[in-house]
């Protein structure tokens, strides 16, 4: 058990859906990511905040929104997604955004864009 | 543009022998080498972090660096049909982000 809870763990939309991804970390982290993960691509990094405020955001579709209230829990806003949107998709935190630093990710929401 | 290369495999060993991951890598900046482990439908976890040039060990495991030819390897000593996963290789440095590889998969046969 990591110390990166996310919640859903599966989830199934429609195009048209709205849903939100919740991930909490209880590290005492300061840094926080969104990554996608599907089969025979690396980690593609989504967006990174660190200490709340945003410091990357990797082109990602205005159809995926983050939300990142304060250092403990991050969201991950989803509406019209594409089918290749289907993914899994892994929050993650570390002590800074430093690329020093390592990163402990949730155990991840497998979403299924239909 | 920092690119992370590793071989995708299948990578098959015996039970027992020794596995070598291997990785290389394009930016001569980063300073931060990481291995991370994922089983089949898990996260990764850490396996095992470096930073200088040279080898680290930690029990079974083995990370070794070489800035000069660019290059970050991991060998598993001692494979377990429980170390059957895929192994990702990571790297950042600075106020760089950490890029990840597309992952090796071993397969330890028993």
């Amino acid at each position: 058990e990591t110390g990166v809870t996310q919640t859903p763990r599966h989830l199934v939309m429609g195009m048209t859906n709205k849903k939100s991804l919740k991930c909490e970390q209880h590290l005492g982290h300061n840094a926080m990511y969104w990554y996608k993960q599907s089969a025979k691509k690396p980690l593609e990094l989504m967006f990174v905040y660190n200490f709340k405020e945003q410091t990357e955001n990797n082109s990602v579709p205005s159809r995926f929104s983050p939300e990142c209230p304060n250092s403990s829990h991050l969201f991950l806003h989803l509406h019209t997604l594409q089918p290749e949107d289907s993914a899994l998709y892994l929050c993650a935190s570390s002590a800074s955004s430093l690329g020093t630093d390592t990163q402990y990710f949730g155990p991840g929401t497998r979403l299924t864009v239909l | 543009q920092k690119e992370v290369e590793q071989n995708s495999g299948p990578l098959s060993v015996p039970e027992g022998a020794i596995a070598s991951l291997n990785c290389t890598y394009s930016d001569r900046g980063s300073q931060s080498f990481f291995w991370y482990r994922q089983y089949s439908g898990k996260s990764p976890e850490l396996i095992m972090s470096i930073y200088s040039n040279g080898d680290k060990e930690d029990g079974r495991f083995t990370a070794q660096l070489n800035k000069a030819s660019q290059y970050v390897s991991l060998l598993i000593r001692d494979s377990q049909p429980s170390d059957s996963a895929t192994y990702l290789c990571a790297l950042g440095g600075g106020y760089q982000k950490v890029t990840f590889g597309i992952g090796t998969k071993l397969q330890v046969i028993p």
